[in-house]
């Protein structure tokens, strides 16, 4: 157990419409980083949020956006869902002010678009 | 940009030892890491080398050569749990952040 959750676990959608993923951050970490994870494949950076503010992006379109709480929980949002947009979202927890620290990943929402 | 490249496949039979191969390419190096994850899983961090040499770990072992881009994971007394795919992830602040660019994964099968 890394005590990094997600929420929801599953989650069905329309093309079209629009879905937040939650992701609460392990004990004393201030660093969250979302990666998406299609079948077959690794996962891949979507942004990272440091202290609330975004730290980083990937190769990603603005429809994908996120947010950092006071407590360091994190938000993601997608707009517009395309049919590529089904995979696994991730999120990983960690300290990234010391460098080279490991990140620790939650178990995953699996997003099904149709 | 960032290129990491790891066999897609392997087999290996129960009790016996196996080596994953991981060369890479990437600008802002800030380590390599290895995680194992089961099928509809998420990841789970095995080791983490940011220095050459090799790091042990009970049964797994990670090893890392900079001048060359490359690492190995040995796991050793392989078990039937062991069955699953081996991310091999290079940590680079190219993007701003400090994020994990991952290779797709080998998948090791282990039979009896």
């Amino acid at each position: 157990e890394t005590g990094v959750t997600q929420s929801p676990t599953h989650l069905i959608k329309t093309r079209g419409q629009q879905v937040t993923l939650r992701c609460s951050s392990q004990s004393g970490h201030n660093t969250v980083s979302w990666y998406q994870q299609a079948l077959g494949q690794g996962p891949q950076f979507i942004f990272q949020y440091y202290r609330e503010e975004e730290n980083g992006r990937g190769n990603f379109p603005p429809r994908f956006s996120g947010l950092q709480f006071p407590n360091y929980s994190s938000e993601l949002n997608v707009n517009a869902l395309e049919l590529d947009d089904s995979a696994l979202y991730l999120c990983a927890s960690s300290s990234e002010g010391a460098g080279g620290s490991v990140q620790y990943f939650g178990p995953g929402t699996r997003l099904t678009v149709t | 940009g960032q290129n990491i490249d790891q066999p897609t496949e392997m087999t290996a039979t129960e009790g016996a030892i196996v080596q994953i191969n991981c060369t890479y390419q990437t600008s802002g190096f800030n380590g390599l890491f290895w995680y194992q994850q089961h099928a509809g899983e998420a990841p789970t961090f095995l080791s983490y080398n940011v220095l050459d040499g090799l790091e042990e770990k009970g049964r797994f072992s990670s090893f890392l050569s900079r001048s060359k881009g490359y690492s190995y994971l040995l796991l050793k007394e392989l078990q039937m749990k062991d069955s699953a795919s081996y991310l091999c992830a290079v940590k680079s602040r190219e993007t701003g952040a400090n994020n994990l660019f991952f290779g797709t994964g080998t998948r090791l099968t282990v039979i009896p």
